[in-house]
């Protein structure tokens, strides 16, 4: 099975913070991506990456930035947090090969105060 | 005017009932076209992937793709409360290199006992 994990399932940081969120996943997947929930809005999509040190934005990029040293890992770089920024973060992945077939982590819950 | 259409809901059903969920898109490039289930506090999971018009059954489940409309659909047939989740459509286009997709908003269900 796919796994893609997210190091952490709820955040509580205050405005003006450095946060980072990680991501791994285990099946070897190209491509790795980032989205942030949002209730009525659905998945928006942060950045992308579909190699090691590659990255596309997404269609919300402000404000973030996105980290790709290793395959396996993708982190997701806030680096000054806002209110605005307090939200559900999902990771995923796919194969190169099976490019719409995403993968999703559980989610970090992230409060800014 | 967003790229999918989604009816948030809730949608509550008696067990044993039809689920009926739709999605509208506005773009005729759009030609892969997925429904993701997500379970409180957890990430989407893959649960049916089509391409192009027409049908696709799985098991209780059962997606519908009309481009001629650009409406998709999902069926879920003998609902049980463990179909109790937010169910989201997402779609991607051919020309997308990296598989980049659009969800809907997720219209959550509610299967009573």
């Amino acid at each position: 099975d796919v796994k893609v994990t997210q190091s952490s399932r709820y955040l509580v940081k205050r405005t003006g913070e450095k946060v980072f969120l990680e991501c791994v996943q285990d099946m070897d997947h190209e491509n790795m991506f980032w989205y942030r929930q949002d209730p009525g809005l659905g998945l928006r999509l942060i950045y992308f990456s579909y190699d090691v040190k590659m990255k596309e934005k997404g269609d919300i990029p402000e404000g973030y930035s996105v980290s790709r040293e290793k395959k396996e890992r993708f982190s997701l770089i806030l680096e000054s947090a806002s209110t605005n920024q307090t939200s559900m973060y999902l990771c995923a992945s796919s194969l190169r090969q099976a490019k719409n077939i995403q993968y999703f982590g559980a989610g970090t819950r992230l409060s800014v105060l | 005017q967003k790229e999918v259409e989604q009816d948030p809901g809730p949608l509550s059903v008696p067990e044993g009932a039809i689920v009926s969920l739709n999605c509208t898109y506005s773009n005729s490039a759009f030609q892969y076209f997925m429904w993701y289930r997500q379970y409180s506090r957890k990430g989407p999971e893959l649960l049916m992937y089509t391409y192009s018009s027409g049908n696709k059954e799985d098991g209780r489940f059962t997606a519908q793709v009309d481009k001629s409309s650009k409406y998709i659909s999902l069926f879920i047939r003998d609902s049980q409360p463990s179909d109790s989740a937010t169910y989201l459509c997402a779609i991607s286009m051919t020309t997308d290199s990296w598989g980049k997709l659009q969800f809907g908003a997720g219209t959550q269900v509610v299967v009573t006992p």
